[in-house]
């Protein structure tokens, strides 16, 4: 298994621009999340996605949109891309399926994206 | 809501010292609460998570981890820190009552010396 994979490792938009941030799992698990990491604030969740076609706010939403056609993808989209939104992004998956592992998040190895 | 705080934001520990890293975590029934570490560059890799029943937890890379409910904490342990354990630790809990996303600390920073 691959576990939590994330495209691009790395990306340099200019304000204003578009992009979209890939994540996917073939864990077959329910839930999936996004957070960004910024230094001395931890990680902070933009959205997350109870199961395919159910998504939901976290603690940052404004300036992503989320869908989630299929249980294995859930894509991070910046419609308008702007510097406070350089960041780390981190993509994560949790099994959902009821019980104490529903909890445990497995983390993909991030995005880095900086916004002139 | 569920909170976690870590009140240090740097720890500088010896090679070979023991080292604990201090959580407090707000919530009124048992919690859930994992510790996530994060080498420079990379993404975070889970060490440990309490759910209920003993009150001392152990993960891997030889950390362990004790919750006291009478202290509201959930402090990280290892006996004998290694130059390779130099890395950010963020503890966590579950943000709702689902698996719908965690709650970071704002992270605690080990610095190994020589």
């Amino acid at each position: 298994n691959a576990g939590v994979t994330q495209t691009p490792k790395f990306q340099v938009l200019k304000t204003g621009q578009s992009m979209t941030l890939q994540c996917a799992q073939d864990m077959n698990h329910e839930y999936m999340s996004w957070y960004r990491q910024d230094p001395g604030m931890g990680l902070r969740l933009i959205h997350y996605s109870v199961g395919a076609g159910i998504t939901d706010q976290g603690e940052v939403p404004n300036g992503y949109n989320v869908s989630r056609s299929t249980t294995e993808d859930f894509p991070l989209r910046l419609l308008s891309a702007a510097p406070s939104q350089t960041s780390v992004y981190f993509c994560a998956s949790s099994p959902g399926t009821g019980g104490l592992g529903s909890y445990e998040q497995y983390f993909g190895p991030g995005t880095r994206l900086t916004v002139t | 809501a569920q909170s976690v705080t870590q009140p240090d934001i740097h720890i500088t520990v010896s090679e070979g010292a023991s080292l604990e890293l201090r959580c407090n975590y707000s919530y009124g029934a048992t919690p859930y609460l994992f510790w996530y570490v994060q080498s420079p560059g990379q993404g975070l890799q889970l060490l440990l998570k309490y759910f209920s029943g003993d009150t001392l937890v152990q993960g891997i890379k030889g950390f362990e981890a004790e919750f006291k409910r009478s202290q509201s904490s959930f402090n990280l342990r290892k006996p004998s820190v290694h130059w390779s354990d130099a890395a950010e630790y963020f503890c966590a809990t579950p943000q709702g009552g689902g698996a719908d996303g965690l709650t970071f600390g704002k992270g605690t920073h080990l610095i190994i010396q020589p």
